[in-house]
């Protein structure tokens, strides 16, 4: 079984500072990681993913998460925040059966003007 | 493209009735999902179609809630009777597959929020 933990509810940063938002994942194989973003009153939209590739993963928006295996982490980050980055960020595992899905909790990310 | 289309989007119902909500995902995706996610936390997956069969229905508390994708294509998602601890938001997603048959990324739509009194 796999599962994901987010480190942090919420999440505050002024615009224009840089953006951390902590996932920490269990898996008993090499996981594929998702990283999505929901908007108030929006569907979730797909940031970006490690599908065993390249350990630094470019996304949209800006964002970008590393995949660390010694530490389970696959952390995202973006240099600098955006008012139009406040909004609730999902760390999501897949398991090795089929294609379902395991979220973490949610970090809200805020952005202070 | 069209992306995942739901419907709809907000519903307020009273205990015990019952409820529908509509999916249709983007053309071509094979598998389809429905998720539910309650306030403040994750999304929780209730069953997958591939096609118009169920992959996996584990999670869904089938003593009150169904669903079918019977064309293979657009799917509903029933509850009856409905609960004060159904309240949620109820997404659905929609993958395609690879050519090796997998589910690739999934794509979601905008949910329909729920409200049981």
């Amino acid at each position: 079984a796999q599962s994901v933990t987010q480190l942090d509810s919420h999440v505050s940063v002024s615009e224009g500072t840089p953006v951390l938002l902590r996932c920490n994942y269990s898996s008993s194989y090499s996981p594929s990681l998702f990283w999505y973003v929901q908007h108030p009153n929006k569907g979730l939209q797909l940031l970006l993913k490690y599908t065993s590739a390249a350990t630094l993963v470019k996304g949209i928006n800006g964002f970008e998460a590393e995949f660390k295996k010694s530490e389970t982490s696959f952390h995202l980050t973006k240099p600098s925040a955006h008012m139009s980055d406040a909004a609730e960020y999902f760390c999501v595992v897949r398991g090795n059966a089929g294609n379902m899905l395991t979220f973490g909790g949610g970090t809200r990310l805020m952005v202070k003007p | 493209e069209a992306g995942v289309a739901q419907s709809p989007r907000y519903k307020i119902i009273e205990k015990r009735q019952s409820v529908a909500f509509w999916c249709n995902p983007i053309s071509g995706h094979a598998t389809l999902y429905w998720y539910q996610q309650i306030l403040g936390q994750g999304p929780k997956l209730l069953i997958q179609f591939q096609n118009n069969g169920v992959v996996d229905d584990s999670q869904l508390p089938k003593d009150r809630f169904s669903a079918e994708r019977l064309k293979g294509v657009d799917s509903t998602l029933k509850i009856q009777p409905a609960k004060l601890e159904d309240s949620a938001v109820y997404l659905c997603a929609s993958s395609p597959l690879d050519g090796r048959g997998l589910e690739e990324t999934q794509y979601f739509g905008p949910g329909t929020r729920l409200l049981v009194l």
